[in-house]
């Protein structure tokens, strides 16, 4: 066990829905960064918190928003859902200061209908 | 921004073979350097990691080795066993302030016995 929750472990809805999903770091980490693993596309980077701010954007979509609560938890909120939107999303949660290992949350399958 | 490359993306070998999988990436500043196993539906698990001011590092059965004037790191499994099969992913980043992590599309290594 990573010590990164994420929930729900399975979602599944249809296209033009909106969903969310939320992640919960490891106690002490401060960072939390949100990534997108499709067959053909490998794991892709979305964005990052860091203490609540926005630290850096990868190839989000703009129907794609997030954000970090004060008490460091992250939501990925996905809205107009595609077909193509149907994949596994990561968590994964790091110190964010001096060093970057990070570690992956059990993943949250979603699946556009 | 960064780019990784992975080869090869399939690779099959017998049990108690070696198994070298490359990653070459494209941004000099990159100095942090991750792998990353993922077995079938599970989440991406850091098996080593090396910095730019190492050139080798090993673990048991694992070792990694970096090239930075080349731009290229490799990991080497030694004496495989079934249970090394899985996805195995490469990953580079600057390693400041928590930056996100830009990940090679995988290789799949399977090891029959």
């Amino acid at each position: 066990d990573s010590g990164v929750t994420q929930t729900p472990k399975h979602l599944i809805t249809a296209t033009g829905q909106r969903v969310t999903l939320r992640c919960s770091p490891r106690s002490g980490d401060l960072s939390v960064y949100w990534y997108q693993q499709s067959l053909d596309q490998g794991l892709q980077f979305l964005i990052q918190y860091y203490n609540g701010e926005e630290r850096a954007k990868g190839n989000i979509l703009e129907r794609f928003s997030a954000q970090q609560f004060p008490d460091l938890h992250s939501e990925l909120n996905l809205s107009s859902l595609e077909l193509g939107d149907s994949a596994l999303y990561f968590c994964a949660s790091g110190q964010g200061q001096r060093e970057n290992i990070q570690y992956f949350g059990a993943g949250t399958r979603l699946s556009v209908l | 921004g960064e780019n990784v490359e992975q080869h090869p993306s399939t690779l099959s070998v017998q049990e108690g073979d070696s198994a070298v999988i490359k990653c070459t990436y494209s941004d000099s500043a990159s100095n942090y350097f991750p792998w990353y196993k993922q077995e079938l539906g599970k989440r991406p698990q850091l098996i080593i990691d090396i910095r730019s001011n190492v050139g080798e590092k090993k673990d048991q059965r694992i070792a990694v080795t970096l090239n930075k004037t080349a731009k290229h790191f490799s990991l080497h499994i030694t004496e495989t066993q079934p249970e090394d099969s899985a996805v195995y992913f490469c990953a580079a980043s600057p390693n400041q302030a928590g930056t996100a992590l830009i990940f090679g599309k995988g290789t799949t290594l399977s090891v029959s016995s």
